[in-house]
């Protein structure tokens, strides 16, 4: 049961545009949200988060858009460069049944930058 | 500032092998602990996490086993490795207090032979 879906495994985007990052998730009763960019052969590294109270986040070129009716956030990314590509995964976490918190990671989502 | 170890980087293992991973976290305490697992094309899957020393929570069976001896030290093991197996292991850490975003370390790509 994939509880965090990235529909899309690869996006492909000019330099300078906007690069958006969709992400789907079934569990309600995650409350927070985040985005991890991935380069080949190194863990992710956090980018961006939200929290369920919130609907828009921003950091930079970075904002995340949270639509909890729909269960729907997105990564925006504008302007796009060529070192923004690499793998951008999306999470959800909730309270775990132990304490502590659980993340459950989406796909993730391959975006190239061209130049 | 915090730093996590984990290693080796890479390992190729006979099936039926052991195996041992070990993840070492510096300049916190009482870390939240985990390890992921992404195999090849896919997304990162939460083999098991621990709130504390010798607590471990398991997400999937499997062939494998987590345990936690020291606060900032977190070990992956197995009696004996599967073909499945294969795969680039994460372990990562993030603060005890409420949600907080997780850090990871370079992962260790596993071929099983």
């Amino acid at each position: 049961d994939q509880q965090v879906k990235q529909n899309s495994p690869s996006l492909s985007v000019q330099e300078g545009r906007i690069s958006i990052l969709n992400c789907d998730y079934t569990n309600s009763m995650f409350d927070y949200f985040l985005w991890y960019k991935k380069y080949p052969a190194e863990g992710p590294t956090f980018l961006i988060s939200i929290s369920s109270i919130k609907d828009k986040n921003e950091d930079g070129r970075f904002t995340v858009f949270l639509n909890k009716s729909a269960k729907h956030l997105s990564l925006h990314i504008v302007p796009s460069q060529p070192g923004d590509s690499a793998v951008y995964f999306c999470a959800a976490s909730a309270r775990g049944n132990t304490g502590g918190f659980k993340t459950i990671f989406g796909a993730g989502t391959r975006l190239f930058v061209k130049a | 500032s915090q730093t996590i170890h984990q290693w080796p980087a890479t390992l190729v293992q006979p099936v039926g092998s052991p195996l041992s991973l070990e993840c070492t976290v510096e300049g916190t305490s009482n870390p939240n602990l985990y390890w992921y697992r992404q195999a090849a094309g896919r997304g990162l899957q939460l083999l098991f996490y621990s709130v504390g020393i010798g607590q471990i929570s398991s997400e999937v069976p499997q062939n494998l086993s987590a345990s936690r001896p020291q606060d900032r030290q977190f070990i992956l093991s197995s009696k004996k490795l599967l073909l499945s197996d294969s795969g680039f292991y994460l372990c990562a850490w993030s603060e005890v207090r409420g949600n907080q975003p997780q850090h990871f370390g370079d992962g260790t790509r596993l071929s099983i032979l």
